[in-house]
């Protein structure tokens, strides 16, 4: 059973550039989580989708950032003209489950976005 | 404000020494799990532990609870080069239904040969 996969690994993209981050979770599960991590801190929540529903994106930016995770196919994280704070680690969490008591997310490896 | 909070930042011992690192949150949690991460990798998932446990053991890893003050601890016993690392717990919060993860600042642990 492969466990949650992102690619790229590494991005690298200059300013005003688009970065598309993608994510396939572990078969079975069909809850989604992004988190952003800037060097030097802990993981910050962004946003939990389910398959084709956005369920919470009270930690994704107003602007530029957006989240999707289709019927088929990974969740997509999209940037849009990216800026140089963007550069950060971007995670990707599954769980076979919403919330409570037992909601064990498992992570992938992580895109590193570097911003030119 | 942090909902989770790790100390020590740093912590640094020999091999075969035992590594304490503690967590203190604010809001009632539904859960709290520690992760390990290493440099500049991913993030893998120790131990969870449910509000309604005080205490888990996995291998050298003994995860205790306090919800009366807010507070987890993570042991290591009998450390090894190879456990060094950065900690994080991390937080599920009643208050937000979504199990999204709240984390704390990590704890830096470097195992010395």
């Amino acid at each position: 059973n492969a466990g949650v996969m992102q690619n790229p690994r590494h991005l690298v993209r200059r300013r005003g550039q688009e970065a598309r981050l993608r994510c396939s979770p572990m078969k079975g599960h069909s809850h989604v989580y992004w988190y952003r991590q800037l060097p030097e801190e802990g993981l910050k929540f962004m946003v939990y989708l389910q398959k084709e529903n956005i369920i919470d994106e009270s930690g994704m930016p107003k602007e530029r950032f957006s989240a999707e995770f289709p019927k088929e196919g990974p969740s997509i994280l999209r940037i849009q003209q990216v800026v140089r704070g963007d550069s950060a680690a971007y995670f990707c969490a599954s769980s076979p489950k919403r919330g409570g008591s037992y909601n064990e997310q498992f992570f992938g490896p992580g895109t590193r976005l570097t911003v030119l | 404000s942090q909902q989770g909070e790790e100390d020590p930042q740093a912590l640094s011992i020999q091999e075969g020494e035992n590594a304490t690192m503690n967590c203190s949150y604010k809001t009632s949690i539904n859960n709290l799990q520690w992760y390990r991460q290493n440099s500049g990798r991913g993030l893998v998932h120790l131990i969870l532990i449910r509000s309604n446990e005080r205490e888990k053991h996995s291998g050298r890893l003994r995860v205790t609870l306090d919800t009366s003050k807010k507070s987890s601890s993570l042991l290591i016993t009998a450390s090894r080069a190879a456990d060094t690392a950065s900690y994080f717990c991390a937080t599920d919060p009643t208050i937000s239904n979504t199990g999204k993860l709240i984390f704390g600042q990590g704890t830096t642990l470097q195992v010395k040969p």
